[in-house]
């Protein structure tokens, strides 16, 4: 167990429909990462936030936005889902802002029909 | 622009074998190189890292060599377990604010 929990751990949604995936950091964790992993692909960097701030960007629709919340949790807001948004959705978390070892949660898998 | 590939797409070795997971990248401006385990079902773990100015890293059964030379990067497992079985991504880290993970190779131990 990482210690950083994904909420939910599967979804199923239909194209055009808006959802939230939430993601709680290891304990004492300011710095929250979310990547996004298609069947058999690797992982794509999202966006990365640090004690409610983004830091980074990475390849991120802009469809989907994030946010962290001053209790340092996260959430990934995917909006107009198309079917391609089907993936495997991760979040991570690590002390500090230029860590290089994060804690990976256990992923939501989205799946829009 | 940034990217970071594996040579090969699986590897399968007999249990108690040494194994070897290579990967080519291209930034060689990346401070940190990486190398994370997922395993079935399970988010990506991580192993070890190496700093950019070093070219040899050692852990817990585990060595990560550098050549920057060639921009390579090398994991080496000794003794490989089937607990071992997983797939293996090679990343790097720039600036520290974002880590960009390969493709993957897929790691499997026969007994």
């Amino acid at each position: 167990d990482s210690g950083v929990t994904q909420t939910p751990k599967h979804l199923i949604t239909a194209t055009g429909q808006r959802v939230t995936l939430r993601c709680s950091p290891r304990s004492g964790d300011l710095s929250v990462y979310w990547y996004q992993q298609s069947l058999d692909q690797g992982l794509q960097f999202l966006i990365q936030y640090y004690n409610g701030e983004e830091r980074a960007k990475g390849n991120i629709l802009e469809r989907f936005s994030a946010q962290q919340f001053p209790d340092l949790h996260s959430e990934l807001n995917l909006s107009s889902l198309e079917l391609g948004d089907s993936a495997l959705y991760f979040c991570a978390s690590s002390v500090d802002q230029g860590d290089t070892e994060a804690f990976f949660g256990q992923g939501t898998r989205l799946t829009v029909v | 622009g940034e990217s970071v590939g594996l040579h090969l797409p699986t590897l399968s070795v007999q249990e108690g074998d040494n194994s070897i997971i290579n990967c080519a990248y291209s930034n060689s401006a990346s401070d940190y190189f990486i190398w994370y385990k997922q395993e079935s079902g399970k988010g990506p773990q991580f192993i070890i890292d190496i700093r950019s100015n070093m070219d040899k890293r050692q852990g817990q059964r585990v060595t990560v060599l550098l050549n920057k030379t060639v921009k390579h990067l090398s994991l080496q497992i000794a003794a490989t377990q089937p607990g071992d079985s997983a797939v293996y991504f090679c990343a790097e880290n720039t600036g520290g604010f974002k880590t960009i993970f390969g493709a993957g190779t897929r790691l499997f131990v026969k007994a």
